[in-house]
């Protein structure tokens, strides 16, 4: 089966860099995604990592390691409109969500 | 805009009674699920589909019906609801072409429709 482990809460402060991490379980990986979901939207897509290492698309960065099946999302500069919840997603036909990390921004 | 489309976007009902969830959409797109969320669980696939002939049951089907009346819509029965069936409903598509070429299998989701079962 698939399973993804996530933190359910974060805090940082405003202008920080915040970091969330997800482990992950499955059989076959076909990739790492991280989608973002404000409270009463739907959840969007912010990347995707097939391969191990670093992948920025601006303030936003993804990272993975096949090896230790593990891999995070990094936040820099957060504004305050990046509260969110933030889930880590894998697998290929069909796709599994972690639970999700709420992400709470400090003035 | 080419877009996922739900309806209804809220819906309240009684338990025993028979709800459907429709979904439509403009994108293209030959993949569509059906996912559940609840508080603290993400989000849980209930079926999907890769095309009109094509229905698979996803980690939580029971309880749960589909149809894929045509390529740009897929409908959600809950046949005879229940309490624990409310949640908020989420439709998603994708793009075979792009996720069968190495592409990723990016889900463009719908606005969700809040169901409530009393």
């Amino acid at each position: 089966g698939q399973s993804l482990e996530q933190p359910s809460e974060v805090t940082a402060v405003e202008g920080a860099i915040v970091q969330i991490n997800c482990t992950y379980q499955t059989s076959g990986f076909y990739g790492l995604s991280w989608y973002q979901q404000h409270d009463g939207g739907a959840p969007t897509f912010l990347s995707y990592n097939a391969l191990d290492g670093l992948e920025e698309t601006g303030r936003f960065s993804s990272f993975l390691s096949r090896s230790d099946s593990y891999g995070y999302l990094l936040l820099q500069e957060l504004q305050m409109k990046d509260s969110a919840s933030y889930f880590c997603a894998v697998g290929g036909d069909k796709i599994i969500f972690g639970k999700g990390t709420r992400l709470h921004i400090l003035p | 805009d080419a877009d996922v489309t739900q309806t209804p976007r809220n819906r309240i009902t009684k338990t025993g009674k028979r709800i459907m969830l429709e979904c439509s959409q403009t994108k293209g797109h030959d993949r569509m699920y059906w996912y559940r969320q609840d508080p603290g669980l993400g989000l849980r696939l209930i079926y999907y589909s890769f095309d009109v002939k094509d229905i698979n049951k996803g980690e939580i089907s029971d309880g749960y019906s589909v149809s894929r009346q045509a390529q740009a819509k897929f409908s959600l029965s809950l046949e005879s609801a229940i309490p624990n069936q409310t949640a908020l409903y989420f439709c998603a598509t994708s793009d075979l072409e792009v996720a069968t070429g190495g592409g990723y299998n990016e889900q463009f989701f719908g606005p969700g429709t809040r169901l409530t079962v009393l």
